[in-house]
């Protein structure tokens, strides 16, 4: 699976969006990018995913540059529960063998 | 939601002795996965399995087995316990296609 690099940490205000940002240049064309977040001490919780269209849910929107080398994860209007390690993986379809590796992941700390 | 509960929560150990962690899902999800989580190195992963009885390691299997004898529950068993095994362990499951993983709310193991 191709790697991703994300910065190793960001800040954003109450109520503004936060844009979450991850290269992955050597993404192949059958790969998706994912996006999850684990808050303090608990599991990691699925976010949004997508092949090469944006998406959109009711917790994110992701949004893939057309070359698939970058994409950025969108919360529209951060609040203080959304303070947390965010991670952005790349993936081939589902199988056997398709498994997800988590790197270090951007910390994102919404401040009051 | 996989409604995915992990057993015990916690577990204080003597190094030698063996453990068992288990994994249990609600939703008849193909694929199951265990991982530990250590200061320093993120989210690892230990076994996975891709229906009952099919199981294969991960990157950080050395000292530890699976079972799934059933598709609900995922084993992970430590043989003989030893203090690098203190870790946070967690579970996912995720259901056929492309999907994200579901994860559980972690077992933290202590080896003393």
């Amino acid at each position: 699976d191709a790697k991703t690099t994300q910065p190793p940490s960001m800040d954003c205000a109450e109520g503004r969006a936060a844009n979450l940002p991850c290269n992955h240049s050597t993404i192949s064309g059958n790969e998706y990018v994912y996006w999850y977040r684990q808050i303090h001490s608990q599991g990691p919780q699925y976010i949004i995913h997508g092949l090469k269209n944006n998406e959109t849910n009711e917790m994110a929107s992701l949004i893939i540059t057309e070359d698939r080398k970058s994409s950025t994860l969108i919360l529209p209007h951060a609040t203080l529960r959304d303070t947390a390690v965010y991670y952005c993986i790349v993936r081939t379809h589902t199988g056997a063998n398709s498994k997800l590796t988590f790197g270090k992941g951007i910390t994102l700390s919404v401040r009051p | 939601d996989a409604g995915i509960t992990q057993s015990p929560r916690h577990k204080v150990t003597e190094t030698g002795t063996p453990v068992t962690l288990r994994c249990h899902q609600t939703e008849n999800h193909r694929y199951m996965y265990w991982y530990r989580q250590d200061p320093g190195h993120g989210l690892r992963l230990i076994h996975y399995s891709y229906g009952v009885k099919d199981t294969d390691k991960g990157e950080v299997s050395d000292g530890y087995s699976v079972s799934r004898s059933k598709t609900e529950d995922f084993l992970l068993t430590l043989e003989s316990a030893t203090s690098s095994q203190t870790s946070v362990y967690f579970c996912a499951a995720q259901r056929e296609g492309n999907y994200g993983y579901t994860f559980g709310s972690g077992t933290r193991l202590t080896v003393v």
